[in-house]
C-alpha cells in the first residue's frame, strides 16, 4: 500500500525567504503525486499535481513541485514567501492500478512571519 | 449545485448515539471521498467509491463505521454507538475521475461528549 510522509509538521519561515516543504512517499508502482492547500478557516483546494512528463510542475500563486523517483520525493518550492502563504500543505499520492484512491500525508503548517 | 455539499455542518451528539453525515457530491463527478481530519492528523482516509466499483473500505476505523453511495451520486457516511475519540471533522469531496483533482465540501465537525 502507498503511504505519504511529510517530514515536518511545521516550518515558519520569514517573508520574502525561500521555502522547501518536504514529500516523501513509499509505492512499488507507478504515482500520481499532488500538494493540495488548506488556508485558516477554509477548504482543502489542488495547489499542483504531476501525472506524466516533465518532473518539475508549477502551481498556483508560485508554487512549484520536483518530482524525483530515484529519491521517492515530491517536495514543495517557493522562492520567496508571502505573509498570505500561511496554510497547511498536505502532499498525496495515487498508486497507478488498483483502487487508485488519494491518500495524504499529515501536513505541514507553513507559518510566514513579517 | 456547484460544489460539494456536506450536512450537517455540525453535530454534537452523545456517546453510544448514531449519527449520519451526507454528502451530495458535484454532478457527473464518478469518484467520491470520506476522510477523517483531527488535529495533528492529517486527513486520514476512510472509504473511496469509484462508479459502479466495489468501494475500497480499507480505511475505516472499525465496524462501527459504514458508508454507502446511492445511484452513484449522495453518500451517507455512518457512524454507530459513537466515542469521543470519533470527535473530528469528516470531510467529503469528489472528482470527475480518478487521478483527477479533488473538490472538496467544507466538512461536518462532529463532537461527541
Amino acid at each position: 500500500a502507498q503511504s505519504v510522509t511529510q517530514l515536518d509538521s511545521q516550518v515558519p519561515v520569514f517573508e520574502e525567504a525561500p521555502v522547501e516543504l518536504r514529500c516523501n512517499y513509499s509505492s512499488s508502482v507507478s504515482v500520481y503525486l499532488f500538494w493540495y492547500v488548506q488556508y485558516p478557516n477554509q477548504g482543502l483546494q489542488l495547489l499542483l499535481k504531476y501525472l506524466s512528463g516533465s518532473t518539475l510542475v508549477k502551481g498556483i500563486n508560485g508554487f512549484e513541485a520536483e518530482f524525483n523517483k530515484s529519491q521517492t520525493s515530491f517536495h514543495l518550492r517557493k522562492p520567496s514567501v508571502h505573509i498570505s502563504d500561511t496554510a497547511e500543505y498536505f502532499c498525496a499520492v495515487i498508486t497507478q492500478g488498483g483502487s487508485e484512491k488519494l491518500v495524504f500525508g499529515k501536513g505541514t503548517k507553513l507559518t510566514v512571519n513579517p | 449545485g456547484a460544489g460539494v455539499s456536506q450536512s450537517p455542518s455540525n453535530k454534537v451528539t452523545e456517546k453510544g448515539k448514531d449519527v449520519e453525515l451526507r454528502c451530495d457530491p458535484i454532478s457527473g463527478h464518478t469518484a467520491l471521498y470520506w476522510y477523517r481530519q483531527s488535529l495533528g492528523q492529517g486527513l486520514e482516509f476512510l472509504i473511496y467509491f469509484q462508479g459502479n466499483s466495489a468501494p475500497d473500505k480499507s480505511g475505516l476505523p472499525s465496524d462501527r463505521f459504514s458508508a454507502e453511495r446511492t445511484g452513484g451520486s449522495v453518500s451517507t457516511l455512518t457512524i454507530q454507538r459513537t466515542q469521543q475519540e470519533d470527535s473530528a471533522v469528516y470531510l467529503c469531496a469528489s472528482s470527475r475521475f480518478a487521478a483527477g483533482e479533488l473538490f472538496f465540501g467544507e466538512g461536518s465537525r462532529l463532537t461527541v461528549l
